[in-house]
């Protein structure tokens, strides 16, 4: 059984950086994508990149470009999302989610982990 | 990008119900489109990929369909477990983009 499990909340200041971590178990790491989506407070699902770990390539939404960096451990793994320059905008629950194959959709998700932005 | 128009954004329905949730994309995105549902502090659940095969273990009353441009999710009869938030999500290309939900509320 394929399980995302990401890492504890983290509370920020504006300006810092933050880093999100999502260890996969179950499944080969390598043989799939692994996506970032965030949700703000009460709001919509927001793709900002994806890493295909077997083409060693990564894709970023134009939004975040520049200031997200997605990696990945194929010997923990685990996939890693960086954020930097925080605002307070950046305040929202972030996912990890697998896709698994090409054209494929989001079939595995992790809990979630809430970043907070705030002086 | 690809903006993904869902509607309506509410829904009223009760128990028992037949209810449709419509997508409608800028651009034609064949037939790689997923919907989900999320409740409140969850991650979100794939229900349907390539606009109409159902995910294992997901309840037959549940139904996608459409291509291009337009989608629609039935739900045939409503269920207590089925009030909740439903996106619709484009993965043709890049950068993969959600309709803005639909919150399916009991009236």
């Amino acid at each position: 059984q394929v399980q995302l499990v990401q890492s504890g909340a983290e509370v920020k200041k504006p300006g810092s950086s933050v880093k999100v971590s999502c260890k996969a178990s179950g499944g080969t790491f390598i043989n799939y994508a692994i996506s970032w989506v965030r949700q703000a407070p009460g709001q919509g699902l927001e793709w900002m990149g994806e890493i295909i770990p077997i083409l060693g390539t990564v894709n970023y939404a134009q939004k975040f470009q520049g200031r997200v960096t997605i990696t990945a451990d194929e010997s923990t793994s685990t996939a890693y999302m960086e954020l930097s320059s925080l605002r307070s905008e950046d305040t929202a629950v972030y996912f990890c989610a697998r896709v698994h194959g090409d054209y494929a959709p989001f079939d595995y998700w992790g809990q979630g982990t809430l970043v907070t932005v705030s002086s | 990008d690809i903006q993904m128009t869902q509607s309506p954004s509410t829904l009223s329905a009760s128990v028992g119900d037949r209810v449709t949730i419509t997508c409608r994309a800028s651009q034609s995105v064949s037939s790689w489109l997923a919907w989900y549902q999320q409740k409140p502090g969850k991650a979100p659940k794939l229900l349907i990929y390539k606009a109409s095969s159902l995910q294992s273990g997901v309840p037959s009353r549940f139904s996608g369909s459409g291509s291009g441009t337009e989608f629609t999710l039935n739900i045939s009869s409503l269920q207590p477990d089925d009030f909740a938030t439903y996106y619709c999500q484009q993965y043709n290309s890049y950068p993969y983009t959600f309709g803005q939900g639909t919150k399916l509320e009991i009236k």
